[in-house]
């Protein structure tokens, strides 16, 4: 099935940097979802956005639903190692229609 | 945020035995539940989607004899992996949310290994 775009794959960074992940789609959606999942767990919702344009933040995390509709980005300020884990997008079409659209996930290291 | 349940959160079987999943809404109704398997470093693959009082709709290539989804109640489904072999071993995942919120919310999974 359709998967949205996301990058970078992974990443690894240095405790105390900033970090930036995107999601891209070739077609609209009217909901974008943020989550994190650990090891053996399943996924945690981070960042919900609902409207084209919006800039919503949860603590250190950051997330804006792009204007046309068809991207999304998360930021996380000054990482910390429990940042560790797979961080993925979802688009949400609505309507009838709450089939999620997954990214592949970025994997997230953060070196202590 | 709402709360998703599932049970078991591991379960080892037999090959050749059916298997019993539960996934429970705790502070919320939901018509619609969703089914996920995720393979080791892989997104998260939708089986099918569990619908209250009627038919599961499932995904193409997913055996619907095989993975029996049933949706008795507003926060209750349960999936039934029917005569489980190695390849079923995975890590199996619902989802729910409430009608009044386009957002959905993840159960913590259940690990099913088949001997």
């Amino acid at each position: 099935g359709q998967q949205l775009n996301q990058s970078p794959q992974s990443m690894f960074i240095q405790e105390g940097e900033d970090v930036s992940m995107n999601c891209t789609s070739s077609s609209i959606f009217n909901t974008w979802l943020w989550y994190k999942q650990e090891p053996g767990e399943g996924p945690v919702l981070l960042i919900a956005l609902y409207k084209a344009g919006e800039l919503t933040s949860n603590g250190r995390l950051t997330a804006q639903f792009g204007i046309t509709r068809k991207d999304s980005f998360l930021n996380i300020s000054a990482s910390i190692p429990s940042d560790v884990g797979i961080y993925f997008c979802a688009g949400l079409r609505g309507g009838s229609n709450y089939k999620l659209t997954f990214g592949k996930g970025t994997l997230l290291t953060v070196n202590p | 945020g709402a709360v998703v349940s599932q049970h078991p959160s591991r379960v080892i079987c037999k090959s050749g035995t059916s298997v019993k999943i539960e996934c429970r809404s705790l502070d919320f109704q939901a018509t619609t539940m969703f089914w996920y398997r995720q393979f080791p470093k892989k997104s998260l693959m939708l089986m099918a989607t569990s619908n209250e009082g009627s038919k599961a709709t499932y995904e193409q290539g997913v055996e619907k004899d095989k993975f029996l989804i049933n949706h008795a109640s507003l926060t209750l489904s349960t999936l039934t992996v029917t005569s489980a072999h190695p390849e079923d071993s995975s890590f199996y995942i619902c989802s729910a949310g409430p009608t009044s919120q386009e957002t959905q919310y993840f159960g913590p999974g259940t690990r099913l290994l088949v001997l």
